[in-house]
């Protein structure tokens, strides 16, 4: 079965320091992810996909198919960068997602 | 464009009663879901559709219903309240071009607390 695993429930940073927040999948085809992110009293929305290879906030994530990972990271930690993150798979050919658990992020000032 | 639109904000319901969560979008997409997002559980798929008269079930399918009548709207139905429905439920769109590009467009939410 597709599972998406976020390891940390809760993140929390200082400004300026690194972040990286863990993203592990369970999946034997070829798999597509993703980042989302849910800012207080906002919508969730998309972050960066794989596919893309982008920077997006200064954040950049890359899949790692030997490790099944996909990691979210970003050099500088900002305060606007708190919020509410999730990893999803998107299963091959299909039109849903696999969300995995979350982390909250915090950055403290 | 409005995006994807979700009625009520806000909802209580008493355990046994019935209601439907409203879902609408405006970019003509063929592809909308229903989710439940619950503390430390992520958010978990009720159910999906591909195209107007086309539904599926997703993870948690049990105690909800749902219909496409348009390619716009997306109703789930409550059929009978419980206190595990307590949540708050997303409703998405999505579009897929050329099979590879693919992005999904969430509603505000619907925070159900079900007493």
């Amino acid at each position: 079965a597709q599972r998406v695993t976020q390891p940390e429930k809760l993140l929390s940073v200082f400004k300026g320091a690194p972040v990286e927040l863990k993203c592990n999948y369970s999946y034997s085809g070829s798999p597509e992810l993703f980042w989302y992110v849910q800012y207080s009293r906002q919508r969730l929305q998309l972050l960066l996909r794989h596919i893309s290879r982008e920077s997006i906030k200064g954040f950049t994530a890359d899949l790692n198919k030997g490790e099944t990972s996909f990691h979210l990271k970003k050099p500088f930690a900002q305060e606007e960068d708190s919020a509410m993150y999730y990893c999803a798979l998107r299963i091959q050919g299909a039109q849903k997602l696999v969300f995995g658990q979350g982390t909250r992020l915090t950055i403290n000032p | 464009n409005a995006g994807v639109t979700q009625t009520p904000k806000f909802q209580v319901l008493k355990t046994g009663q019935s209601m439907t969560l409203q879902c609408a979008q405006d970019m003509n997409h063929e592809y909308m879901s229903w989710y439940r997002q619950d503390p430390g559980m992520g958010l978990r798929l009720i159910h999906y559709s591909v195209g107007a008269g086309i539904t599926d079930q997703g993870e948690v399918p049990n105690g909800y219903n749902v219909s496409r009548s348009t390619t716009e709207d997306f109703p789930l139905r409550l059929l009978s309240a419980a206190p595990s429905q307590t949540s708050v439920y997303f409703c998405a769109s999505s579009y897929s071009w050329q099979g590879r590009t693919y992005e999904q467009y969430f509603g505000p939410g619907t925070r159900l607390t079900v007493t």
